[in-house]
């Protein structure tokens, strides 16, 4: 089977940093990605990492180390506006293709003023 | 465009009924998924596609059956709902190398 953990919940405050981290068990790796969903909204796409080291996007970054079956997710500078869900997902093949999407039970992030 | 559309937006079954959820893309894209999200919880991968006429079981597809005949379309079957179907269910769409893009979900509950 599939196993990607995270941390349930985060909390942090306005303008500090939060590190999310997720490590995998799977059958098969072709990359890890990064999901934000507000209460109540669909997932949105943040950031995907197919190799080893740093993918930077504005004040979201997010890391991966295939050796290890780890990634992270970082954000900076944090706004009330973060406050949601994040999922790391995980692409797995399956015969030729990059099929099966799964994704971990997500972290709760809550920023206060 | 209009993206992922997922109809209907919210359904109430009774048990043993069936229903069919609706998925339809715009964006020409190969793969398509379907979760379920339970309250607090991840999204649960129930059936994807890799194309027409294509798909393929997840993680928790017992209960649920899909069909995809065109590139636009992967409905999601469920043939005699129980109160265990109660869940979010999102229909996400993505090309090979790129992002997954998700509809707005279809709230399910079955009494």
């Amino acid at each position: 089977g599939q196993s990607l953990e995270q941390p349930s919940e985060v909390t942090a405050v306005e303008g500090a940093i939060v590190q999310i981290n997720c490590t995998y068990q799977t059958s098969g790796f072709y990359g890890l990605s990064w999901y934000q969903q507000h209460d109540g909204g669909a997932p949105t796409f943040l950031s995907y990492n197919g190799l080893d080291g740093l993918e930077e996007t504005g004040r979201f970054s997010s890391f991966l180390s295939r050796s290890d079956s780890y990634g992270y997710l970082l954000l900076q500078e944090l706004q009330m506006k973060d406050s949601a869900s994040y999922f790391c997902a995980v692409r797995v093949p399956r015969g030729s293709t990059l099929g099966r999407l799964y994704f971990g039970r997500g972290t709760q992030l809550t920023v206060w003023p | 465009n209009a993206g992922v559309t997922q109809t209907p937006k919210f359904r109430i079954l009774k048990i043993g009924q069936s229903m069919t959820l609706q998925c339809t893309q715009d964006m020409n894209h190969n793969y398509m998924y379907w979760y379920r999200q339970d309250p607090g919880m991840g999204l649960k991968l129930i059936y994807y596609s890799v194309g027409a006429g294509i798909t393929d079981k997840g993680e928790v597809p017992n209960g649920y059956n899909v069909s995809r005949s065109t590139t636009e379309d992967f409905p999601l079957r469920l043939e005699l709902a129980a109160p265990s179907q109660t869940s979010v269910y999102f229909c996400a769409s993505k090309k090979e190398n790129t992002e997954a893009f998700f509809g707005q979900g279809t709230r399910l509950t079955v009494v």
